[in-house]
């Protein structure tokens, strides 16, 4: 069974400083990988996806990861965050028989310091 | 109107009443989800349907019982519910189920139940 963790519940930035969030996941060979953005009071919005191919991999509003096989994560990052980025970030990992029955983080909350 | 619509936004409701949550989606997605979020815990997938035809039951109490009358709508009818049932509900579709087509999440009902 595929597993995800993101360590960090909450992380608080300064605008305009650097973001990495940790996804960490389990499963036994290469999944599809997600990451989701829920704002207060919102649904999730798909920020980037993983299938296969570069290891880097772009996505909206500014965000990259980048796929780490040996390290069975998919790590999350912004050059410079802005203060709408603020809001829950989940990372899912699906199979790739059944990519779409995903399996979610617990999420990490971002606030962001003027 | 686009994307996925979730109604209704907010319901409150007594231990032993009967109330339907309602998700219609514009997209022409073939595959509709319920997914649950509760406070402290992951998502957890509900329900999945393909093509109207129920795909997935991840062992939900009987007290949720889905219905998928055509592949654009989808509810979620609930009777004698418990506090712990209490939870944001979150509807999602994708293209096809089974395949890396991303989910397309609507803003999800809060559920109280008193």
């Amino acid at each position: 069974a595929q597993s995800v963790t993101q360590p960090d519940i909450h992380i608080t930035v300064s605008e305009g400083a650097s973001l990495e969030l940790r996804c960490n996941y389990s499963y036994g060979a290469t999944p599809y990988l997600f990451w989701y953005v829920q704002s207060p009071g919102q649904g999730l919005q798909l920020l980037l996806k993983y299938f296969s191919g570069d290891t880097l991999v772009q996505g909206i509003k500014g965000f990259e990861a980048e796929f780490k096989r040996s390290q069975s994560s998919f790590n999350l990052r912004k050059p410079s965050v802005h203060w709408s980025d603020a809001a829950e970030y989940f990372c899912a990992v699906g199979a790739p028989n059944a990519g779409n029955m995903l399996t979610f983080g617990g999420g990490t909350r971002l606030m962001v310091k003027p | 109107e686009t994307g996925v619509t979730q109604t209704p936004r907010h319901l409150v409701m007594g231990m032993t009443n009967k109330k339907s949550l309602k998700c219609e989606q514009h997209l022409g997605h073939n595959a509709m989800y319920w997914y649950k979020q509760s406070a402290k815990k992951p998502l957890e997938l509900m329900f999945v349907y393909s093509l109207e035809e129920r795909v997935e039951n991840n062992s939900v109490p009987s007290r949720f019982s889905p219905e998928c009358p055509n592949s654009s709508h989808l509810f979620l009818h609930l009777h004698t519910l418990q506090p712990e049932d209490s939870a944001l509900y979150l509807c999602a579709s994708s293209q096809e189920f089974g395949t890396r087509d991303p989910l397309h999440f609507g803003n999800g009902t809060r559920l109280t139940v008193t």
